[in-house]
């Protein structure tokens, strides 16, 4: 059974339209994460919260916004998305932060603007 | 942080050991190595992490060197599957600091097994 659900798997956005992509899991951990992924990168951070503390990388551009409603759901906004925006999104989640508190990922969720 | 280096791409042979070099030279005392692997259009899987002592699970066994300044990722009998990019990763485990509990990825490895 999956534990870290995103959905959807494929969305398509116009240039400059808000977007939300969400992800939930089953796993009850304190620690959510979202990277953003381009085409042929490795996965990179921009935010995370344990908990609800929220935790910003220093550059993660302003048009991405998060929310973490409750333990189970969060979600990533992006206000305004540009073209260079496209990118695989991947959500994780972990217990903690000590070693054992290995990440869970996502499939993911696949964004075009066009 | 510390950083690794990791070889861009390996070819393995299907039933033989592939064996996954990661160099992280500058690694402090408080961090532990983490491998991950990502197969085409997946997210990332964990598959083992160590401190200084060798680590085996199903999937893998993790070999660390006595100076933790490089390991060696090894999956014993490799097959299709385990085609992907393998990141290996160095994790603060200490409170405090911004980098704290973070997965920060690098460029990774390109494992390819053929038949």
């Amino acid at each position: 059974d999956a534990m870290v659900i995103q959905n959807p798997r494929y969305q398509v956005t116009q240039f400059g339209k808000p977007v939300t992509l969400s992800c939930s899991q089953t796993l009850n951990h304190n620690v959510m994460y979202w990277y953003q992924q381009k085409s042929s990168q490795a996965p990179k951070l921009l935010f995370h919260y344990y908990d609800k503390d929220f935790n910003n990388e220093a550059d993660t551009p302003d048009n991405f916004q998060s929310r973490r409603p409750n333990t189970s759901f969060c979600f990533l906004d992006i206000r305004s998305p540009g073209l260079g925006d496209a990118a695989m999104y991947l959500c994780a989640t972990s217990r903690g932060w000590g070693p054992g508190s290995e990440a869970f990922f996502g499939q993911g969720t696949r964004l075009t603007v066009v | 942080d510390a950083k690794t280096t990791q070889p861009t791409s390996m070819d393995c042979a299907e039933g033989r050991a592939a064996n996954l070099p990661c160099n992280h030279s500058t690694i402090s005392g408080n961090e532990y190595v983490y491998w991950y692997r990502q197969i085409h259009s997946q997210g990332p899987q964990y598959i083992i992490h160590g401190l200084k002592n060798n680590e085996t699970n199903e999937m893998a066994s993790l070999i660390i060197t006595e100076d933790r300044k490089s390991s060696t990722l090894i999956l014993p009998h490799a097959t299709l599957r385990d085609t992907a990019v393998y990141y290996c990763i160095v994790r603060p485990s200490n409170a405090g600091g911004t980098s704290y509990g973070k997965l920060t990825f690098g460029q990774g490895t390109i494992l390819t097994v053929h038949p």
